[in-house]
């Protein structure tokens, strides 16, 4: 079974700096890879998706994340934070199973911006 | 806003209870899924339909059900409810690939906040 670790539960950065919030996944075959963002009371929202070709790509709000496939990470950036960047960040696997698909997300990380 | 909707966005009730929830995908989006979040659990796929059929299952609890409707909307059904039923519930839906269920991008609703007390 494929599994997404993310090993930062909570980062705090001042508005400004930069930002990277760390993905590992395990699966076995080429990842589907995506990062949401949820911020309170609301939904996921994509930011970016991986599904082939260019490994460094680009997403909404001015986020971007590169895909290693030596070191099975999917880790996002940006290079300069907004206060309203403040959510929680969610990666996630896509999987086909049989006749089916799904996610398998991280558990998640809690950033909150410092002005 | 993702053009998933979900209804009712609150919903508290007792134990023992049954409950429903409601999901309408995007236009054109033939897959509908449901995910649970809770602070134990984190986000968990339960169950996938495309088209009306069943796809894929994750872990989803023997008193949980689910249907997709020939209008594509979807209903959740949750009955003998316990107090750790209480969770966020997700309904994502995502457009169909050239053969079926793809791994494209799905696009989640606002979610409905159950409480069991």
């Amino acid at each position: 079974a494929q599994s997404v670790t993310q090993p930062d539960i909570h980062i705090t950065v001042s508005e400004g700096a930069s930002l990277e919030l760390r993905c590992n996944y395990s699966y076995g075959a080429t990842p589907y890879l995506f990062w949401y963002v949820q911020s309170p009371g609301q939904g996921l929202q994509l930011l970016l998706k991986y599904f082939s070709g260019d490994t460094l790509v680009q997403g909404i709000k001015g986020f971007e994340a590169e895909f290693k496939r030596s070191q099975s990470s999917f880790n996002l950036r940006k290079p300069s934070v907004h206060w309203s960047d403040a959510a929680e960040y969610f990666c996630a696997v896509g999987e086909l199973t049989g006749g089916g698909n799904k996610l398998t997300f991280g558990t998640g990380t809690q950033l909150k911006v410092e002005l | 806003d993702s053009g998933v909707t979900q209804t009712p966005k609150h919903l508290i009730t007792a134990t023992g209870q049954r409950v429903t929830l409601r999901c309408s995908p995007r236009s054109g989006d033939l897959s509908v899924y449901w995910y649970q979040q809770s602070l134990d659990q984190g986000l968990q796929f339960l169950i996938q339909y495309y088209n009306g059929e069943e796809r894929a299952k994750g872990n989803i609890l023997e008193r949980f059900s689910a249907q997709q409707f020939p209008d594509l909307h979807s209903e959740l059904n949750l009955s003998s409810l316990e107090l750790g039923d209480s969770a966020l519930y997700f309904c994502a839906s995502s457009p169909p690939g050239a053969f079926g269920p793809s791994t494209d991008t799905q696009y989640f609703g606002p979610g409905t906040r159950l409480t069991v007390l």
